[in-house]
């Protein structure tokens, strides 16, 4: 069974600093895409980053780019996202999602870690 | 970015009813649409790919149709375990953007 569970997650200053992570198990993590997708109750459902699954192409939205970095630890069947000078806006539910053979099509989902970006 | 434009944004409906949501997106997609189901505090679940595809284990009373900017996600008979959030994605290009929702309701 597909398994993803995020971590990482809780209440941060602007301008702070959050790492997190998201733990595979149930498939051969090394084949896949990975995915970050992010959700507000105003802004719905965004997606934040992606890389492949050799880390060998990473894309990041622009809301994100330069502030949040995506990586991958294939050994350890785990995604990252890096997230550094936090904004308000950036308060959302994360989700990590595996990429389906397509690129941009995510096809299992963890369950979410809360991000709260907030003085 | 492409833009998502789905409707309507609620709807109410009764167990049995055939529901269809709808999508419009700002520039040609080809086939690459996407649709999501998602329940309160849950993640959403992918239930159809590149327009029409039926993930795997989702019923077959949904179904997906259109190509280039319109498109259309129908539930043939509204079961009670449909009662959720449908979200159309288009993965044609990066930014890979969503619709902003269509909640469907029991009457």
């Amino acid at each position: 069974e597909v398994q993803l569970v995020e971590s990482g997650g809780g209440l941060v200053k602007p301008g702070g600093a959050l790492r997190l992570a998201c733990a595979a198990s149930g498939f051969t993590f090394s084949s896949y895409a990975m995915n970050w997708v992010r959700q507000t109750p105003g802004k719905g459902l965004e997606w934040v980053s992606s890389i492949n699954f050799s880390s060998g192409f990473i894309y990041y939205a622009d809301s994100v780019k330069g502030r949040f970095t995506i990586s991958r630890d294939n050994a350890k069947n785990s995604l990252y996202l890096q997230m550094n000078s936090l904004r308000v806006e950036d308060t959302a539910v994360y989700f990590c999602a595996r990429g389906k053979t397509a690129a941009g099509t995510y096809d299992y989902w963890g369950q979410g870690t809360l991000v709260t970006v907030s003085s | 970015d492409i833009q998502m434009t789905q409707s309507p944004s609620s709807l109410s409906a009764s167990v049995g009813d055939r529901v269809t949501i709808t999508c419009r997106t700002g520039q040609s997609i080809s086939s690459y649409l996407n649709w999501y189901q998602q329940k309160p505090g849950k993640a959403p679940k992918l239930l159809i790919y590149t327009t029409s595809n039926l993930e795997g284990g989702v019923p077959s009373r949904f179904s997906g149709s259109g190509s280039g900017t319109d498109f259309s996600l129908t539930i043939s008979s509204l079961q009670p375990e449909d009662f959720a959030t449908y979200y159309c994605q288009q993965s044609y290009i990066p930014p890979w953007t969503f619709g902003h929702g269509t909640k469907v309701e029991i009457k």
